[in-house]
């Protein structure tokens, strides 16, 4: 089945420590985005890639960082500069990035700073 | 700035009990309106694109519908199956690669 998988699914840091949060897609989609979901907001966009080997920041993407190496790969990188990291993290990705909204979004990582 | 409210919050409804659910949105200009639905714990999943007024769209129970100024989703006899947060975002003249999202309406269909 084609999809987004995104891993891990929970995980717990440490002050101080950077974590990469896995997401894969078997779409074939070229574009590819991170947003952030907390409780009572919207989605806000982190990061987001229209093509391999290119990728543009969103709205809030201090502290972030995130490599598109391969079409199918967008991993996201959050670093001990992301002063407030505990959240739910998800990915997308759509058949390009300018004329579609259907997202297809991953499950999701839940990150928390202990 | 750009905007999208979604109103009201919470919604609880009896099995069966129709209702709707309002995204008004103040933006330079609309390229299209999108409806997801979020189980917890879960991405959101697509439901609807409207791209302008007085278009609609359904979908089994649920109907969207788009003035100039917001949207509508109405639920027909919901059943519990339904109970979900029911996100809307749009797409802007101005950057045509980013949802703009609500904060979404939390829905609990009681049997």
């Amino acid at each position: 089945d084609g999809g987004i998988t995104q891993s891990p699914k929970y995980l717990f840091r440490k002050e101080g420590q950077n974590v990469t949060l896995s997401c894969e897609q078997n779409l074939n989609h070229d574009a590819m985005y991170w947003y952030r979901q907390d409780p009572g907001q919207g989605l806000r966009l982190i990061y987001y890639s229209q093509i391999v080997n290119d990728f543009q920041k969103g709205d809030i993407a201090e502290g972030y960082s995130v490599s598109r190496e391969k079409k199918e790969s967008f991993p996201l990188t959050v670093t001990s500069a992301q002063k407030n990291p505990t959240a739910f993290y998800l990915c997308a990705s759509s058949i390009d990035g300018a004329n579609t909204g259907e997202l297809f979004f991953g499950e999701g990582s839940r990150l928390t700073v202990l | 700035e750009d905007q999208v409210t979604q109103s009201p919050e919470a919604l609880r409804l009896q099995e069966g009990e129709s209702s709707s659910l309002n995204c008004s949105y103040t933006v330079s200009g609309l390229r299209g309106l999108f409806w997801y639905r979020q189980d917890p714990g879960k991405g959101p999943e697509f439901l609807f694109t409207l791209y302008s007024a007085g278009e609609e769209k359904e979908k089994e129970r649920l109907k969207a519908t788009l003035t100039k100024k917001e949207s509508f989703l109405h639920i027909t006899a919901p059943k519990p199956e339904d109970s979900a947060t029911y996100l809307c975002a749009v797409r802007t003249m101005d950057s045509s690669y980013k949802l703009i999202f609500g904060s979404g309406t939390r829905l609990l269909v009681r049997p």
